[in-house]
């Protein structure tokens, strides 16, 4: 299986604010590579999928990118909402397989 | 509007079977495929297996010998049987609408059902 590291496990950031995030596939995944939010009391969210295609809905401060092994979730102007879990999943090959998370937190 | 909403006991025994369904509404089962995948309490998210529009199924290796997704079309339902729980088998346990080439992408889940292993 494809094994997807993610850096930080934690990120602490105010509003207004730009982050990114990391992963890592311990393997070539191409450009498959989606990115979720998740938030306590509320179904998980794709926000990207193929490394960079924002999913219908999702704000225009989110962008993805990479390809190969290395891929980076960035958020621009951080909104209140933003904060949350955010985990990224390989879509290349079978079984499907996530990261273990991060957690934005407000500073 | 699409929703899904898993349902089940909240506490099962050690060694005994787990049972739980997934309620679709919005869509149809005939011509969409949903996965069932769970997550441990403060751990990431492990994908278990998917029922195909075809009515086809594949299971996460790790768990294939225990595990077993059907549906009823007809109820709008998907229902998991996963035997011989252990307490690693706590978890959060979401249905989600498996979407996109190879069907390995979820763009719509439930909200999710929590299901302790204890005796």
């Amino acid at each position: 299986d494809v094994q997807m590291t993610q850096s930080p496990s934690n990120l602490a950031a105010s509003p207004g604010e730009s982050v990114s995030i990391n992963c890592k596939a311990s393997k070539s995944i191409s450009k498959y590579l989606a990115w979720y939010q998740q938030k306590p009391g509320k179904a998980n969210k794709l926000l990207i999928y193929s490394g960079s295609t924002l999913q219908s809905g999702t704000p225009s401060r989110f962008s993805g990118s990479g390809s190969g092994t290395d891929f980076t979730l960035t958020i621009r102007n951080l909104e209140p909402e933003d904060f949350g879990l955010y985990y990224c999943q390989q879509h290349n090959e079978y079984p499907p397989t996530f990261g273990a998370g991060t957690k934005l937190e407000l500073k | 509007q699409v929703q899904l909403k898993e349902s089940g006991p909240g506490l099962v025994q050690p060694s005994q079977t787990l049972s739980l369904t997934c309620t679709v509404s919005g869509l149809s089962l005939t011509s969409n495929s949903v996965s069932w995948i769970r997550q441990p309490p403060g751990k990431g998210l492990e994908w278990m297996g998917v029922i195909w529009s075809n009515g086809g199924t594949d299971y996460n290796s790790a768990i294939k010998s225990r595990l077993s997704i059907s549906r009823d079309t007809s109820k709008s339902q998907v229902f998991l049987k996963m035997n011989s729980l252990q307490t690693e088998d706590t978890a959060m346990y979401f249905c989600a609408r498996s979407w996109g080439y190879g069907g390995f992408l979820f763009d719509y889940w439930g909200q999710g059902v929590m299901v302790t292993v204890s005796s």
